[in-house]
């Protein structure tokens, strides 16, 4: 069965740092990967998804992300955190092929310290 | 666009009491979905439809759960009776699906009490 692991459970780096937030997946095929963010009582937002292409996505607010086929990685990265990234992150792969179902990862909580 | 409508955003409830959570999607969306989410769960679809028709409800816990979707712009989760392990916050999300897996656009949620 498909699943998403996000080996983080809780990460903390310093306004200005680089960051990389973890994702590993199983599934079949080739899957379809997403990454949203979700803000303090807020609902979910989508950063960036990959279907297929090139593999190095790019998404809003600065995020990209990389497909590693080898490594069953999705991970999601930025080069210079701002302090409204904090926020919890989730990483989430297609149920399958002829569905809309997602499963999702447990998510990142981000914590940015000035 | 309004974006995903959700209400109530939240309720606090007596079990045994019914709770009927609303929602309104995006305008033109034809796939809804209900996600429930829990500090020891995660992230759960609940059910979702396409079109106003139930396509995977194998999320929707037990009987007491219920989901409706009488038309294109509004649906209702309805848990009778309610029970404290049903708290939780429950989201509503939709995308206009045509073929690849598209886009979800999550509401604010309704965080359900039950006490």
């Amino acid at each position: 069965a498909q699943s998403v692991t996000q080996p983080d459970i809780h990460i903390t780096v310093s306004e200005g740092a680089s960051l990389e937030l973890r994702c590993n997946y199983s599934y079949g095929a080739t899957p379809y990967l997403f990454w949203y963010v979700q803000s303090p009582g807020q609902g979910l937002q989508l950063l960036l998804k990959y279907f297929s292409g090139d593999t190095l996505v790019q998404g809003i607010k600065g995020f990209e992300a990389e497909f590693k086929r080898s490594q069953s990685s999705f991970n999601l990265r930025k080069p210079s955190v701002h302090w409204s990234d904090a926020a919890e992150y989730f990483c989430a792969v297609t149920a399958g092929y002829n569905t809309d179902k997602l499963i999702f990862g447990t998510g990142t909580r981000l914590q940015v310290f000035p | 666009d309004a974006g995903v409508i959700q209400s109530p955003r939240h309720e606090v409830t007596e079990m045994g009491q019914e709770v009927t959570l609303r929602c309104k999607p995006i305008s033109g969306h034809n796939s809804l979905f209900w996600y429930r989410q829990t500090m020891m769960r995660g992230l759960e679809l609940l059910i979702y439809f396409n079109n106003n028709v139930p396509i995977d409800d194998s999320g929707m816990p037990e009987d007491r759960f219920s989901a409706k979707m009488p038309n294109a712009s509004f649906s209702t989760l309805k848990i009778q009776p309610s029970e404290p392990r049903d708290s939780a916050v429950y989201f509503c999300a939709s995308s206009f699906t045509q073929g690849l897996q598209e886009t979800q656009y999550f509401g604010p949620g309704t965080r359900l009490l039950v006490l």
